[in-house]
């Protein structure tokens, strides 16, 4: 199944200020999704991200806010812009497990926990 | 609408105190339903896939079971390093999951 890397693994941040988190994928991939895990609560899809057009964003998450690039077929990073304390959270990216089906499910980069002070 | 729901929200065990994990889910179209494992710190760990009901999976101590309206975690015998934050997610007409909340499972020794 596909091994994914993401940096930083945590960090604080001053509000106001932007972080860009980066995902690494071990294999070419298609989709990347961004989710957001808030303390206590369960994930949340941010965006997909395709290579060679623009994210495609859910409900209540904007680009000007979560801005995604995708470079490639194994890379992308989220920038979480213009923090505020409720952008504390943990970041992933997933993939799908493996080509060819879902049995592999989707994996989990080990996430980003962020905090803004 | 996707919804998942999880229960119970937070269960103790004693080591090989065996029970299940409730997962009651509401989709269009269910390509799959997903269990994973989320250690403190981590990203979700992948256990499960089913696809259709009457489908079951084992892998160690856990068993997954699915029928038309939801989904069972099964722990049999569970032991100390069985203590996770279990999520259950579907997948409907989109790519991507949608998750539920989670059971805090402590398996005490």
């Amino acid at each position: 199944s596909a091994v994914i890397s993401q940096k930083p693994s945590r960090d604080i941040c001053q509000r106001g200020t932007s972080l860009t988190i980066q995902c690494q994928v071990d294999s070419q991939v298609t989709m990347m999704f961004w989710y957001r895990q808030q303390p206590g609560q369960s994930l949340t899809l941010i965006a997909t991200a395709n290579q060679g057009s623009e994210a495609t964003y859910e409900s209540g998450f904007v680009i000007d806010k979560f801005p995604i690039s995708r470079p490639n077929l194994t890379f992308s990073t989220l920038t979480v812009s213009n923090m505020s304390p409720e952008d504390s959270s943990i970041y992933l990216c997933s993939v799908e497990g493996a080509t060819g089906g879902l049995n592999y499910g989707y994996t989990f980069g080990s996430g980003t926990r962020l905090t803004v002070v | 609408e996707d919804q998942v729901t999880q229960s119970p929200e937070a269960l103790r065990l004693q080591e090989g105190e065996s029970s299940s994990l409730n997962c009651s889910y509401t989709v269009s179209g269910l390509r799959g339903l997903f269990w994973y494992r989320q250690d403190p710190g981590k990203g979700p760990e992948f256990l499960f896939t089913l696809y259709s009901a009457g489908e079951e999976k084992e892998k160690e101590r856990l068993k997954a079971t699915l029928t038309k309206k939801e989904s069972f975690l099964h722990i049999t015998a569970p032991k100390p390093e069985d203590s996770a934050t279990y999520l259950c997610a579907v997948q409907g007409g989109a790519n991507n999951l949608f998750f539920g909340t989670g059971t805090r499972l402590t398996v005490i020794p």
